[in-house]
């Protein structure tokens, strides 16, 4: 069965500054990988996603991951964090079935620093 | 493009009561996703719909939670009796097409908490 883990329950940066959230995964195949937001009081949003191909994928808001199989990796960056990015951050990894789950990983809150 | 709709936003209520959430998913979608997300914890999904049949309730606690997709489109989530470590943010999501690469829409969840 697939799993997620992210490391970092909570990170603080500073307004400006750069980001990096990590995440790792467990799955046997080649997954398939999303990382979403969660503003306070708001449901879900895709921020990005990777099947397959180019191993660093571009997202909206600035945001852009990087798969690297060897680590089991697909770590989330922003070389400049805005106030508005505060908010919880969610990777998760899909299966290639009919019966698909996602299965996301507990989150990372992010607050920024003014 | 209208979004997920959900209701109730918020719901209160005690222990061994029931409570019932509505989702309306986008127009069109026909794949339909209720998840539970525990304070601190990331979504976990409950059952997954296909129009209106069920295509995955494995971990769907079937003794006290029910669900239907009638006609495939809304959807009910009901819980009864409610405990207390079924306070929790349920999500519904919605998705053009079944497998990993059918983007999720969320809505705004209903927050429950049971007393």
């Amino acid at each position: 069965a697939q799993s997620v883990t992210q490391p970092d329950i909570h990170i603080t940066v500073s307004e400006g500054a750069s980001l990096e959230l990590r995440c790792n995964y467990s799955y046997g195949a080649t997954p398939y990988l999303f990382w979403y937001v969660q503003s306070p009081g708001q449901g879900l949003q895709l921020l990005l996603k990777y099947f397959s191909g180019d191993t660093l994928v571009q997202g909206i808001k600035g945001f852009e991951a990087e798969f690297k199989r060897s680590q089991s990796s697909f770590n989330l960056r922003k070389p400049s964090v805005h106030w508005s990015d505060a908010a919880e951050y969610f990777c998760a990894v899909g299966e290639d079935n009919y019966g698909q789950n996602f299965v996301f990983g507990p989150g990372t809150r992010l607050s920024v620093l003014p | 493009e209208a979004g997920v709709a959900q209701s109730p936003r918020y719901k209160i209520i005690e222990k061994r009561q029931s409570v019932a959430f509505w989702c309306n998913p986008i127009s069109g979608h026909a794949t339909l996703y209720w998840y539970q997300q525990i304070l601190g914890q990331g979504p976990k999904l409950l059952i997954q719909f296909q129009n209106n049949g069920v295509v995955d309730d494995s971990q769907l606690p079937k003794d006290r939670f029910s669900a239907e997709r009638l006609k495939g489109v809304d959807s009910t989530l009901k819980i009864q009796p409610a405990k207390l470590e079924d306070s929790a943010v349920y999500l519904c999501a919605s998705s053009q097409q079944p497998g990993p690469t059918g983007e999720l829409f969320f809505g705004e969840g209903s927050r429950l908490t049971v007393l």
